[in-house]
C-alpha cells in the first residue's frame, strides 16, 4: 500500500525557513515523479514543485519560484521542499502528491503557519 | 497564460446528477490532460479521474469524465451524501512547464 507520509510543518515567524520532508513507502520510490501541493486556509489547491523520478528535471510555480527548492534522496525515499524567506501568505496545509501525469497519492499533509 | 475556470458550487438532491465543468483556456489546449480530485472536507484530496476520462481502482463508476474543445467535464451520478466536498480539475501543461488546477466547486447534496 502506498504512503506519503509527511513531517517538518510548524509555526515559523516571517523571513524564516523550513524543511518539509516526505518519506515514501509502498512503492518504488526511483521510478516515480514526486511534487507539493499547497492549500491557503479556505482556498483552493496551488501547485508549488515537482521534480523527475531522478530528480534531473524540476519544475517550479510562480507563488514561490526563488524562495524555495525540492529535491530527493531516492535512497532514503524522501523528496524535500525548502521554503526561505517565509511570508505570511505562505501560510497553508502542504501535500507531498506522487506522479506528475496523475497525482494519484496524496500525503496527509503539513500545515506551515507564518506568524509573527 | 493557461486558466482553468470551474463554477464555484453546484447542488442536486440525492440520486440526482451533477455536472462539474472545467474550461481551458489555452492555446495549447490539446497538451492537457485533466485530472479531477475529490477533497472531503478536512482530508487531503483524492484522485477521481485521469487522463481525461479514466478512474483509479476503488473509484465507482458514478464519476465519469469527458471532454469536448476548450472545456472538461466531471458527471457525478447517483448522487450520496458522502459526494458532498470540493471538486477541482487540473493538468500537466506542457508547453508552460507548469500544474494548473482549477479554483474548485463545492458540491452540495441537497
Amino acid at each position: 500500500e502506498v504512503h506519503l507520509v509527511q513531517s517538518g510543518g510548524g509555526l515559523v515567524k516571517p523571513g524564516g525557513s523550513l524543511r518539509l520532508s516526505c518519506a515514501a513507502s509502498g512503492f518504488t520510490f526511483s521510478v516515480f515523479s514526486m511534487n507539493w501541493v499547497r492549500q491557503s486556509p479556505g482556498k483552493g489547491l496551488e501547485w508549488v514543485s515537482s521534480i523527475s523520478a531522478s530528480g534531473d528535471s524540476i519544475y517550479y510555480g510562480d507563488s514561490l519560484k526563488g524562495r524555495v527548492t525540492i529535491f530527493r534522496d531516492n535512497a532514503e525515499n524522501s523528496v524535500y521542499l525548502q521554503i526561505n524567506n517565509l511570508r505570511v501568505a505562505d501560510t497553508a496545509v502542504y501535500y507531498c502528491v506522487r506522479n506528475l501525469s496523475r497525482f494519484d497519492y496524496w500525503g496527509q499533509g503539513t500545515l506551515v503557519t507564518v506568524s509573527s | 497564460q493557461s486558466v482553468l475556470t470551474q463554477p464555484p458550487s453546484v447542488s442536486a438532491p440525492p440520486g440526482q446528477k451533477v455536472t462539474i465543468s472545467c474550461s481551458i483556456r489555452s492555446s495549447t489546449f490539446p497538451n492537457h490532460y485533466i485530472s479531477w480530485f475529490q477533497q472531503l472536507p478536512g482530508a487531503a484530496p483524492k484522485l477521481l479521474i485521469y487522463d481525461n476520462n479514466k478512474r483509479p481502482s476503488g473509484i465507482p463508476d458514478r464519476f465519469s469524465s469527458s471532454q469536448s474543445g476548450t472545456s472538461a467535464t466531471l458527471d457525478i451520478t447517483g448522487l450520496e451524501p458522502g459526494d458532498e466536498a470540493d471538486y477541482y480539475c487540473g493538468a500537466w501543461d506542457n508547453r508552460l512547464a507548469q500544474v494548473l488546477f482549477g479554483g474548485g466547486t463545492k458540491v452540495t447534496v441537497l
